[in-house]
């Protein structure tokens, strides 16, 4: 089992839909929760952070975290095209110093 | 601020022939990752230096695979020899601290013929 999981996808939603981005992870010493965004053929940027229980939102993005469940997600709020990319989840282990990514979830945005 | 600054952007080598990888973090970043990334996965893990000393290599093949971070700046990551199975995206990043979120330099596509 890999330490954090995603779908890889592909996740294809309409222009101005709301797009949901999962990740699992199975490591408990993972006390934070990053979300990049990688376009094809670029290095990933960093998006979104969440550490507590509960809903972050920052525009358009809303990161939930869900520790009991082990549970991360990512909803994108009125998607656009430019938001076709691949979103890496990534777990921070605080003792250990250091992320583990998932392989990613790549979404398409439709006109 | 400046970025993560890696060179070079791509290089194609032949098995058996070695290869190095620059970075040069965001000032002030104490801590440095290489990170190679297959394509279709997540990016792995090779090596993490906080200033210039080694926290965790336990993913790099150390058969193959060495880097320094001299001066607890800039860093090198070296290949020899190389394998098929090296071709990847070598990723650079650093953090100020050990808080989690990274900047990535640009990266190099390593292909191994």
């Amino acid at each position: 089992q890999k330490e954090v999981e995603q779908n890889s996808g592909p996740l294809s939603v309409p222009e101005g839909a709301i797009a949901s981005l999962n990740c699992t992870y199975s490591d408990r010493g993972s006390q934070s929760f990053f979300w990049y965004r990688q376009y094809s053929g670029k290095s990933p940027e960093l998006i979104m952070f969440i550490y507590s229980n509960g809903d972050k939102e920052d525009g358009r993005f809303t990161a939930q975290l869900n520790k009991a469940s082990q549970y991360v997600s990512l909803l994108i709020r009125d998607s656009q095209p430019s938001d076709s990319a691949t979103y890496l989840c990534a777990g921070f282990n605080t003792n250990a110093g250091k992320s583990t990514f998932g392989d990613g979830t790549t979404l398409t945005v439709k006109p | 601020e400046a970025g993560v600054a890696q060179s070079p952007r791509y290089k194609i080598i032949e098995k058996r022939q070695s290869v190095a990888f620059w970075c040069n973090p965001i000032s002030g970043h104490a801590t440095l990752y290489w990170y190679q990334q297959i394509l279709g996965q997540g990016p792995k893990l090779l090596i993490q230096f906080q200033n210039n000393g080694v926290v965790d290599d336990s993913q790099l093949p150390k058969d193959r695979f060495s880097a320094e971070r001299l001066k607890g700046v800039d860093s090198t990551l070296k290949i020899q020899p190389a394998k098929l199975e090296d071709s990847a995206v070598y990723l650079c990043a650093s953090s100020f601290g050990q808080a989690g979120g990274y900047t990535f330099g640009s990266g190099t596509r390593l292909t191994v013929v």
